[in-house]
């Protein structure tokens, strides 16, 4: 079956630009994951939906960085006025419930500000 | 989540088994150690996870310590497709993964 997608797979802004990234997660998954991986670093944790609820953002660097998951299942990744330092992969990952612990992940955006 | 311990980079004959190793002395009892790779310019995938039994699957064995303080994950016959970063995470039911920065395995021909 059809993993996580993301899109766009690469995206350049000038600093100071909005951008958004999408996530579909694994039809029928209920928690969903967005993380930061900086280049030769692992990935590292940003926020977490449990369905459309927003229960913990506390790996959210600033302000300027807001996700989103309004029906439950596609989710945004918002960063406003993008920063040199914003320059990352982000990553998405989905899993099956609560109880669950496996995560599966997507390919990734490449985002780079220049 | 209890903090893990994996040697930078480690090198493997094509066709042998890549013994990668993992130590997480602060694990407490009801933490699980999960292992995944991230092959270039691809999201992390998922290997194996285990509680306290050695577990087998498709893509490799899984070694944990009798006092669960370390472990092992054992690629049984590597290829050069298993060039990647490999990953220990230990974490409880709670959500996230703490990756750290991961063991570089090459695999050479």
């Amino acid at each position: 079956g059809a993993g996580v997608s993301q899109s766009p797979r690469y995206k350049v802004a000038k600093r100071g630009q909005d951008v958004a990234l999408r996530c579909d997660p694994i039809s029928g998954h209920v928690s969903l994951f967005w993380y930061q991986q900086a280049l030769g670093q692992g990935p590292e944790f940003l926020t977490y939906f449990q369905n459309e609820a927003q229960l913990d953002k506390s790996g959210l660097p600033s302000d300027r960085f807001f996700a989103e998951r309004p029906e439950g299942s596609v989710s945004t990744l918002k960063i406003q006025r993008t920063q040199q330092e914003d320059s990352a992969v982000y990553l998405c990952a989905s899993r099956t419930g609560t109880n669950a612990n496996t995560q599966y992940f997507g390919p990734g955006t490449r985002l780079t500000v220049l | 989540d209890a903090k893990t311990t994996q040697p930078p980079s480690m090198d493997c004959a094509e066709g042998r088994a890549a013994n990668l190793p993992c130590n997480h002395s602060t694990i407490s009892g009801n933490e699980y150690v999960y292992w995944y790779r991230q092959i270039h310019s691809q999201g992390p995938q998922y290997i194996i996870h285990g509680l306290k039994n050695n577990e087998t699957n498709e893509m490799a064995s899984l070694i944990i310590t009798e006092d669960r303080k370390s472990s092992t994950l054992i690629l049984p016959h590597a290829t050069l497709r298993d060039t990647a970063v490999y990953y220990c995470i230990v974490r409880s039911t709670g959500n996230q993964f703490y990756f750290g920065t991961g063991t570089s395995l090459t695999v050479i021909p």
